[in-house]
């Protein structure tokens, strides 16, 4: 596979759930991103890592929690999630973390419906 | 933060014509980028632009970074266009990545 891959593509879950979204690039990038996109709203990033190294939490709930065990896969643990986290979730992929001015390359996002 | 702002906020078009999208910026930046969000949630990477004039095939756009904006061209615009158009940008002192609200573009046969 090419670029970037995000599993599953479409997810419902009950508050009480506990699920992981994954996201793998395949472009030998070494920074990757997690973003939020709401109904009506700007996309909204939400974690950074780079080079396995998380370098930005945006203010982010602790219902959300991210792990990067390596340069190309993350993942976002989701746990007691409320129905207002229902969103686009996106995943992207850079050569370069922040400040080095470089494309970023999205996957195509998973939709999360929280019940 | 560095703000962006993005007009106009909806377009409707008739096949072949011709649109003008534009992408206002409080800041410096060293990055801009122009994205297309298919209906499927998709974001298809258009331009990395953070400065200069960039050509690919119908689309084409602009960075005038010492004034704070960028403009993107579609030219003989086809249905398959249709979607919502986002400009981002990192600011010069290492902000965040931040996406403007966007222009949602319809193009009607």
């Amino acid at each position: 596979e090419t670029g970037v891959t995000q599993t599953p593509r479409h997810l419902v879950m009950g508050m009480t759930n506990k699920k992981s979204l994954k996201c793998e690039q395949h472009l030998g990038h070494n920074a990757m991103y997690w973003y939020k996109q709401s109904a009506k709203k700007p996309l909204e990033l939400m974690f950074v890592y780079n080079f396995k190294e998380q370098t930005e939490n945006n203010s982010v709930p602790s219902r959300f929690s991210p792990e990067c065990p390596n340069s190309s896969h993350l993942f976002l643990h989701l746990h007691t999630l409320q129905p207002e986290d229902s969103a686009l979730y996106l995943c992207a992929s850079s050569q370069g973390g922040r400040g080095t001015s470089v494309e970023q390359f999205f996957g195509p996002g998973t939709r999360l419906t929280v019940l | 933060g560095i703000q962006v702002e993005q007009s106009p906020p909806d377009l409707i078009l008739q096949e072949g014509a011709n649109s003008t999208l534009r992408c206002n910026f409080s800041d410096s930046v060293n990055n801009l980028q122009w994205f297309h969000q298919n209906p499927w949630g998709q974001l298809i990477n258009l331009f990395y632009i953070p400065s200069g004039t960039k050509q690919n095939g119908r689309l084409s756009a602009t960075t005038v970074a010492t004034e704070r904006y960028s403009l993107l061209y579609i030219s003989s615009s086809q249905t398959t266009d249709s979607g919502v158009y986002f400009c981002a940008v990192e600011g010069s002192y290492g902000q965040n990545f931040v996406f403007g609200p966007g222009t949602r573009l319809s193009v009607l046969p």
